[in-house]
């Protein structure tokens, strides 16, 4: 069984960088097959896909937030991380990791539990 | 980008009622569309693939159809752990991922 958990600083100041670390466990990023995602959803409002990584380091941003995200990859961890830079108040949210299967049309099929980052001075 | 459009917004229903919610895409995704449930303070779980295949472990009461730009998810018979929100979500042609805004279904 496939589990993903979040974990990071869970506040945030305006203009800096919010850093994010999935570790996935259950199963090897390192084995290929699937994408590495980061999704968001702000409180009370629906969800929004971040970006993807696959396990060479070969990443795709959703363009809306491409200027700021940077996804990474650490197979000898089984992490993978995310960090968005010069974060403002429309940025807090909780911050979902998931895997899909590198396939065109994929879906989500396992997530982790979600942390939430609150971007605050 | 796609955009995903989904109707109601909200569904009041009893237990025991058949739940139908609809999804339209803005241009064709073929069957390259998935169904998520989410609870309060829960992640989504995946229910459907590929418009119409339930994924494992979901109840045979969730059936999703469609092709193209138009796509339902139908609950046959509401329980009462069914009560959440309902969002769709497709990838197609290798296009950033989308979610719809989601249905919530509450109880009448």
């Amino acid at each position: 069984q496939v589990q993903l958990q979040e974990s990071g600083p869970g506040l945030v100041k305006p203009s800096q960088t919010l850093s994010l670390t999935c570790t996935v466990s259950g199963g090897s990023i390192s084995s290929g097959g699937y994408y590495w995602s980061w999704i968001r959803q702000h409180p009370g409002k629906g969800l929004e896909w971040i970006g993807y990584i696959y396990y060479s380091g070969s990443t795709y941003y959703n363009p809306s937030l491409k200027s700021r995200v940077t996804i990474s990859v650490d197979t000898s961890k089984n992490q993978f991380s995310l960090k968005l830079s010069s974060v403002t108040a429309a940025d807090t949210a909780v911050y979902y990791c998931a895997r899909s299967i590198a396939v065109a049309g994929t879906f989500f099929d396992y997530w982790g539990q979600g942390t939430l980052v609150t971007v605050s001075s | 980008e796609i955009v995903l459009t989904q109707s109601p917004a909200t569904l009041s229903l009893s237990p025991g009622e058949r739940a139908t919610l609809s999804c339209r895409a803005s241009q064709s995704v073929s069957s390259y569309l998935a169904w998520y449930q989410q609870k309060p303070g829960q992640a989504p779980r995946l229910l459907i693939y590929d418009a119409s295949n339930r994924a494992t472990g979901i109840p045979a009461r969730f059936s999703g159809s469609g092709s193209g730009t138009d796509f339902t998810l139908t609950i046959s018979s509401l329980e009462p752990e069914d009560f959440a929100v309902y969002y769709c979500q497709q990838r197609s042609n290798w296009l950033p991922f989308t979610f719809g805004p989601g249905t919530k279904v509450d109880i009448k």
